[in-house]
């Protein structure tokens, strides 16, 4: 079935260190995204890529990094610059880069606790 | 810029009752709107979306939504819940900047039995 993957879906990281979570899709997605979820926030973006080997600053980058190799890619990288990363991270896509509403596609989320 | 303001952080909601969660947003341009839902644990769904055409949204579950573009709102409207409409529901709204959503901070619905 299509769809996007995340894994893992728990992770638990000690201060200082740096993380990746993976973001898989198999839609043939062009556009893809990573959300932050804290309770009572709703969901924030992170970054977000609408073609290969290119992507932009969400409303809070500060702390992440990305990269974008393969259409079907998307992992982000929390690095030990962001002071709060304990959260639920979501990733999505989006079906195309040409215009109006994209509606998009979640995963099923992975969940960092920084110990 | 918008703003997605949901009203309610939590409804409570006997099951077989109607629900209504309610979305405001601000901006002052043409505006795509969506429902989200989130099971625990879970990504999310899209549940219905405004585009353009007639203001009556229809979705997935039995859940539809009015937007009224005179009170910038967005309200959505089941009007007989099941115990498996417990979950959180965010509202969107997307503007001209594609692709990016920017989300209410959600309601939690449980639905007791």
């Amino acid at each position: 079935d299509g769809g996007i993957t995340q894994s893992p879906k728990y992770l638990f990281r000690k201060e200082g260190q740096n993380v990746t979570l993976s973001c898989e899709q198999n839609l043939n997605h062009d556009a893809m995204y990573w959300y932050r979820q804290d309770p009572g926030q709703g969901l924030r973006l992170i970054y977000y890529s609408q073609i290969v080997n290119d992507f932009q600053k969400g409303d809070i980058a500060e702390g992440y990094s990305v990269s974008r190799e393969k259409k079907e890619s998307f992992p982000l990288t929390v690095t030990s610059a962001q002071k709060n990363p304990t959260a639920f991270y979501l990733c999505a896509s989006s079906i195309d880069s040409s215009g109006i509403s994209g509606e998009l596609f979640f995963g099923e989320g992975s969940r960092l606790t920084v110990l | 810029a918008q703003s997605v303001t949901q009203l309610d952080s939590q409804v409570p909601v006997f099951e077989e009752a109607p629900v209504e969660l309610r979305c405001n947003y601000s901006s002052s341009v043409s505006v795509y709107l969506f429902w989200y839902v989130q099971y625990p644990n879970q990504g999310l769904q899209l549940l219905l979306k405004y585009l353009s055409g007639s203001t009556l949204v229809k979705g997935i579950n039995g859940f539809e939504a009015e937007f009224n573009k005179s009170q910038t709102s967005f309200h959505l409207r089941k009007p007989s819940v099941h115990i498996s409409d417990t979950a959180e529901y965010f509202c969107a709204v997307e503007t001209d900047s594609w692709g990016k959503l920017q989300f209410g901070a959600g309601t939690q619905v449980v639905v007791t039995p």
